[in-house]
């Protein structure tokens, strides 16, 4: 199994142009996540989908779409990407077990985005 | 006040000791707790959850969770330099849909 893949793995943008990250996971998870990570600032949640079908927006969506495409893939869009969007973005994914409160999350490997 | 706290660091021991690493969350309701590590320039990787107060042991790793206090540790025994990476408090929310990360705290373990 290869858990959560990324693409790509570095990216560089100019402000005002656009990019879709991908991500997908073959380990049957109904939940997904989008972070991004500034030094400092820890894991932010930008979007997450609880399941197919549905997204909802984190703690930093501005600026950012989602699709939820299928169980196994989550894509994050950058439609105007700004300096400010400068930072490593992580997709996760778990099966919350709602009866006990768990929700264990499984990282991706990243990608590391420069906007200039 | 941030929904998660943990001191940044960064905490040096030295090789073989015992490192202890603190978080405190804001959220009572709260009811799952995980540990993550995060080595330089790779993704955070899961080594510890757990939800009921009191210790839970896993090799060398020791979480310690106090409800009452809104408090969860980790304890990383005989140190190695291997163990050396920034290590991440999360902490589920309500809806169990989301959890919260803080801020993580660098460890550096000197041979």
């Amino acid at each position: 199994n290869a858990g959560v893949t990324q693409t790509p793995k570095f990216q560089v943008l100019k402000t005002g142009q656009s990019m879709t990250l991908q991500c997908a996971q073959d380990m049957n998870h109904n939940s997904m996540y989008w972070y991004r990570q500034d030094p400092g600032m820890g894991l932010r949640l930008i979007y997450y989908s609880a399941s197919e079908g549905t997204t909802d927006k984190g703690e930093v969506p501005n600026g950012y779409n989602v699709s939820r495409l299928n169980k196994r893939e989550f894509s994050l869009r950058l439609e105007s990407a700004a300096p400010s969007q400068t930072s490593v973005y992580f997709c996760a994914s778990s099966d919350p077990r709602r009866g006990m409160g768990l929700n264990e999350q499984f990282f991706g490997p990243g990608t590391r985005l420069t906007v200039l | 006040q941030k929904e998660v706290e943990q001191n940044s660091g960064p905490l040096s021991v030295p090789e073989g000791a015992i490192a202890s690493l603190n978080c405190t969350y804001s959220d009572r309701v709260s009811q799952s707790f995980f540990w993550y590590r995060q080595y330089s320039g790779k993704s955070p990787e899961l080594i510890m959850s757990i939800y009921s107060n009191g210790d839970k042991e896993d090799g060398r790793f020791t979480a310690q969770l106090n409800k009452a206090s809104q408090y969860v540790s980790l304890l990383i025994r005989d140190s190695q330099p291997s163990d050396s990476a920034t290590y991440l408090c999360a902490v589920n929310t309500a809806s169990y849909d989301k959890v919260i990360f803080g801020p993580g705290t660098s460890l550096s373990v000197i041979p």
